[in-house]
């Protein structure tokens, strides 16, 4: 069964460095793309960035300089870092891989 | 960056009726590969966005039939027949021609 899920601290304070996790079951990470998408509470959808099956990564040119996307196939999970956190990061962020299969999404907020 | 203009943002429907979203985008979609990466996502309350359409026309495993996607180059449509109260929630368009992939504003479909 085809699984995908968000895991990370909920709060950040600003100016630091989120990291977060995307465990996947059912599938390989060397055989599917996974891509990150965040959404601003009450506000859309915006593309963060990719970790292709072969392992390279293309990035939001918003967000490049803060963003990088990495992955341990052994383990089956994808990581998401972006440091300089402000408050306007805040929202829920999904991993989303396979034929399109969603994570749940966890929500970040950034305040001191 | 594309821009995907999505109208209306918010559209008032009765249930059993018709609803048509329609989505712009600044440049054409056409792939170099002549594909045209242009899809459609619902996302309902409190839930992750879930795929209808992907390439412009081709609906996704499970989605009923109500469903339809049309449209080339710039100018993109979705329409839902005979609407369920299952089908309401914000609809999104996704282009992923263009790096960094970009979605519409979002139009939310409810009960008139």
């Amino acid at each position: 069964q085809v699984q995908l899920k968000e895991s990370g601290p909920g709060l950040v304070q600003p100016s630091q460095t989120l990291s977060l996790t995307c465990t996947v079951s059912g599938f390989s990470l060397t055989s599917y793309n996974v891509h990150w998408v965040r959404q601003p509470p009450g506000k859309g959808l915006e593309w963060m960035g990719v970790i292709w099956s072969g392992g390279n990564t293309d990035y939001n040119s918003a967000l490049k300089p803060r963003l990088s996307i990495s992955r341990d196939t052994s383990k089956s999970q994808v990581f998401l870092t972006m440091n300089s956190l402000q408050t306007e990061d805040t929202g829920i962020y999904y991993c989303k891989g396979y034929f399109d299969y969603w994570g749940q999404g966890v929500m970040v907020t950034v305040s001191s | 960056d594309v821009v995907m203009t999505q109208t209306p943002v918010s559209l008032p429907v009765s249930l059993g009726g018709q609803a048509s979203i329609s989505c712009r985008s600044s440049q054409s979609l056409v792939h170099s590969n002549g594909n045209t990466y242009l899809h459609w996502y619902l996302q309902k309350p409190g839930q992750s966005p879930q795929l209808l359409i992907y390439r412009v026309s081709n609906r996704f495993s499970g989605v009923p039939d109500r469903f339809s996607g049309s449209g080339s180059g710039t100018d993109f449509t979705l329409k839902i027949s005979r609407v369920e109260p299952e089908d309401l929630g914000d609809y999104y368009c996704l282009q992923s021609t263009h790096f960094p992939y970009t979605f519409g504003a979002g139009t939310k479909l409810e009960l008139k």
